[in-house]
């Protein structure tokens, strides 16, 4: 079975132009999660779906991110403007569960000039 | 806010020594997961565990979950340079309904 897939791989692009990240979760898993991992903060939780229904998007830095999901099998993350204190690995996670085992894709590596 | 926090941060140590590492939270939480992540890839789950003092072994290692179910351990026993990586705790709350991660603790085996 295909696991979770992240497009695109890398990404760079220049301040104050849009970033769109994409997810296609394992079929079947109920949960998606967005995570975002630097060396300073480590794994951040920013939003989390279940049954494509956000329930908590707390961890989301500010409004230029916006996270959306409109069918079971694919998710974006968008930021719009992006800013050089963006750059991260974007990874994507789904699960059966909101508290199981959390099936992660490979990430998407964004840097902003 | 739920935290986790590991110790140590980074570890270097030689093959066919032992280590430990630690998870820590104020908070308790009603499972705990390990976690091991390589360079370029994701986290990819070791273990989960869900009961109070419970231990659970994998081969060389083995994770305990604390009694009070706010902190967890996880031992590895002659290491190898195959263990080199990062690990990371993540716990569960179901009041919350989400999974935390801890700060992470890299780990490097040298041959």
């Amino acid at each position: 079975d295909a696991g979770v897939i992240q497009s695109p791989r890398h990404e760079v692009t220049e301040m104050g132009q849009e970033v769109t990240l994409r997810c296609k979760p394992i079929s079947g898993h109920n949960s998606l999660f967005w995570y975002r991992q630097t060396m300073m903060r480590g794994l951040e939780l920013l939003i989390y779906f279940n049954n494509n229904v956000p329930i908590d998007d707390s961890g989301m830095p500010e409004d230029r991110f916006s996270a959306k999901m409109p069918n079971a099998s694919f998710s974006t993350l968008k930021i719009q403007p992006s800013e050089p204190r963006d750059s991260a690995v974007y990874f994507c996670a789904s699960s059966p569960s909101l508290t199981g085992e959390l099936f992660f894709g490979e990430g998407s590596r964004l840097t902003v000039l | 806010t739920q935290l986790l926090e590991q110790s140590p941060q980074f570890l270097s140590i030689q093959e066919g020594e032992n280590l430990t590492v630690y998870c820590n939270s104020s908070s308790v939480f009603s499972s705990l997961q390990w976690y091991r992540q390589e360079p370029g890839e994701g986290p990819v789950l070791l273990v989960t565990v869900v009961t109070g003092g419970e231990v659970k072994k994998l081969k060389r290692l083995t994770f305990q979950f604390g009694d009070a179910r706010k902190d967890s351990s996880l031992h590895i026993t002659a290491a190898q340079p195959g263990d080199t990586g990062l690990y990371l705790c993540a716990g569960g709350s179901s009041s919350a309904s989400k999974i935390i991660f801890g700060s992470g603790t890299r780990l490097s085996i040298r041959p």
